[in-house]
């Protein structure tokens, strides 16, 4: 069965920094990999996808992520923080054909002034 | 907005009643997914729908769990006899298959705390 390890529960950056939140992935066949961003109080919303199509993949808000299969990682960045990034973020790999996702355990994201 | 919903957004019972939650996905979708998150964790799969057809339900938590879609559209999901463990926040989501990878589309939640 697939899994996934998101590094660090909770991430603090200053407002313009550089956002690196890290993702770990296993999986048997090549995978599906997304991140998704969640509000306080709200539902997940998709920042981005891959699906093997290309390595780098840009996605909503600024936010891109690259995927390593030698490292089996899928880490999401962002050159410039904003203070509307402040957020909870879920990387997820799709099993099997039903595609259902299996998530990490989320990082925090918190911004500085 | 024709996005997920779910209703309601917030449910407090007393441990024993009986609890169900509706969700209503992006109409033209096809399938029908069930999550649990507690707090601190990322969401965790319990089951879905293709259509009116329950594909895969042993990740539901207990036989205390049910779901149903009866005319695939919209979905329930009801907890029988609820214990103080199944207080956690409820998230459907549903997709269209496209033979790709499958964005799935959240609706904002149920959150049930159970007294």
């Amino acid at each position: 069965a697939q899994s996934v390890t998101q590094l660090g529960s909770h991430v603090s950056v200053s407002e313009g920094a550089l956002v690196l939140l890290r993702c770990n992935y296993s999986s048997s066949v090549p995978p599906y990999l997304f991140w998704y961003v969640q509000y306080p109080n709200q539902g997940l919303q998709l920042l981005l996808k891959y699906t093997s199509a290309a390595t780098l993949v840009k996605g909503i808000n600024g936010f891109e992520a690259e995927f390593k299969k030698s490292e089996t990682s899928f880490h999401l960045t962002k050159p410039s923080a904003h203070m509307s990034d402040a957020a909870e973020y879920f990387c997820a790999v799709s099993e099997g054909g039903a595609q259902k996702l299996v998530f990490g355990q989320g990082t925090r994201l918190t911004i500085n002034p | 907005d024709t996005g997920v919903s779910q209703d309601p957004r917030h449910k407090i019972t007393k441990r024993g009643q009986n609890v169900t939650f509706r969700c209503d996905p992006i109409s033209e979708h096809n399938r029908l997914y069930w999550y649990r998150q507690t707090l601190g964790q990322g969401p965790e799969f319990l089951t879905y729908f293709q259509n009116e057809a329950q594909l895969e339900k042993s990740r539901l938590l207990s036989d205390r769990f049910s779901a149903e879609r009866p005319k695939g559209s919209f979905s329930t999901l009801e907890i029988q006899r609820t214990e103080q463990g199944d207080s956690a926040m409820y998230l459907c989501a549903s997709s269209l298959t496209t033979g790709g990878a499958n964005e799935q589309f959240f609706g904002p939640g149920t959150r049930l705390t159970v007294l």
